[in-house]
Parts: C-alpha cells; sequence; structure tokens
C-alpha cells in the first residue's frame, strides 16, 4: 500500500497570511503515461464530510476559491492556502488515487493565530 | 441538487450485522463508481470499499474482506454495504462517496455512525 505522509499535523496561521501543508508518498504516483500525479487534497470542516478541493495535484475543483494552490510531482506535494480566512479553519487530508486501496495521509489541523 | 444520503447506522453488538445504504440523487447513479469510506471520530480517512457501475467489479480493503459486502441497485439508486462479524474497531462514521477524475471523491454523503460495544 501507498502510505502517505502529512506535515506539520497542526499550524496556526493569522488572517491574511499563508498556510502550507506538505504531503509525501511513499511511492512516485506520477503517471507517466499522461504526466499526471494522482494526488487530491480535501478540507473537513467539524461535523461535516470531507469537500474534495484539488484533483491531479494542482486542478481545482470547480467552486474553490483560487486562495486554494496545489503543487508538486512524484512523491512530494503541497497545499498552499495564499491568504487564510476565517471559513478555513479544517483539517486538510491528501489521497493518492494512483492504486487500490487509495489511501489519505493522517491530516493536518489549521486554526487561526 | 445532488446529494448522498446514508442511514442504517447505529449501536450493534460485537459479532452483530448491519446493513448501510447510501440513496443517491441529483445525478446519474448508474454513471459513477462508489466506494465506502470510514473515519473514527477525530481521526483519519480510511478506505473500506469499491464497486463499479453495474456492481460486476468490488474491492474490499484487506481488514474487511470476508466480513463486507458492497452492492448497488441502479434501479432504486442505492448503494449498500452489508456489514457482518462487527468488530470494536469497525466503530466508526461510515460516508459513501461518488468516485469522480480517476479516483478522487467529488461528492460526500454526511456519514452515518455504526457504534460496536456490548
Amino acid at each position: 500500500d501507498i502510505v502517505m505522509t502529512q506535515s506539520p499535523d497542526s499550524l496556526a496561521v493569522s488572517l491574511g497570511e499563508r498556510a502550507t501543508i506538505n504531503c509525501k508518498s511513499s511511492q512516485s504516483i506520477l503517471n507517466s503515461s499522461n504526466n499526471k500525479n494522482y494526488l487530491g487534497w480535501y478540507q473537513q470542516k467539524p461535523g461535516q464530510p470531507p469537500k474534495l478541493l484539488i484533483y491531479w495535484a494542482s486542478t481545482r475543483e470547480s467552486g474553490v476559491p483560487d486562495r486554494f494552490s496545489g503543487s508538486g510531482s512524484g512523491t512530494d506535494f503541497t497545499l498552499t492556502i495564499s491568504s487564510l480566512q476565517a471559513e478555513d479553519v479544517a483539517v486538510y487530508f491528501c489521497q493518492q488515487f494512483f492504486n487500490t486501496p487509495i489511501t489519505f495521509g493522517g491530516g493536518t489541523r489549521v486554526d487561526i493565530k | 441538487e445532488m446529494q448522498l444520503v446514508e442511514s442504517g447506522g447505529g449501536l450493534v453488538q460485537p459479532g452483530g450485522s448491519q446493513r448501510l445504504s447510501c440513496a443517491a440523487s441529483g445525478f446519474t447513479f448508474r454513471n459513477s463508481w462508489m466506494y465506502w469510506i470510514r473515519q473514527v471520530p477525530g481521526k483519519g480517512l480510511v478506505w473500506v470499499s469499491s464497486i463499479d457501475y453495474d456492481g460486476s467489479v468490488t474491492m474490499y480493503a484487506d481488514s474487511v474482506k470476508g466480513r463486507f459486502t458492497i452492492s448497488r441497485d441502479n434501479a432504486k439508486n442505492t448503494l449498500y454495504l452489508q456489514i457482518n462479524s462487527l468488530r470494536a474497531e469497525d466503530t466508526a462514521i461510515y460516508f459513501c462517496g461518488r468516485v469522480g477524475v480517476a479516483g478522487v471523491i467529488n461528492l460526500w454523503g454526511q456519514g452515518t455512525l455504526v457504534a460496536v460495544s456490548s
């Protein structure tokens, strides 16, 4: 199974500042045939199901604000919130869909400093 | 509005069984692969099972293989998870999810809590 490791476990950022979350896979999740990274990012607020933010490592889902961006390739990936808003307080998960079983990172909690 | 609504959770004794349902609406259910994902409250997300468009392909996590059965009824727009021989470690919120591009989950239900305890 591909192990997804997120860091940090939690972070606190001032409103309007940048938040950066890292995700590392135990093997490459880049498909060389289509040059796509099989990685998604989700946001989960308390008492709610996760919400898809990004897929293919950097493609924003429809309706997701452009302050959310994804980057990286191969085994190392980053989710960036360029200007943290109060409504962004949540836990963020990465997920690989390169092969079965799909696996998730352990989550990163983002709070306001 | 696209929606998934789970039901069937509750308190179950160890060794017991439960049938979870996930009712889909607002999209063409038969065109979607579907997942069950579970989450211990406050913890991470764990894939449980997958099913293809017509139920001919099913996959399971090793931890549930032989105990859980995923199925679907496209005429009723409903996904199911039959869970048997329940253990304490199966206690979790069970989410159903629609599979989007390649394998991400682009629509989630609200979840149903299964608690296994004597």
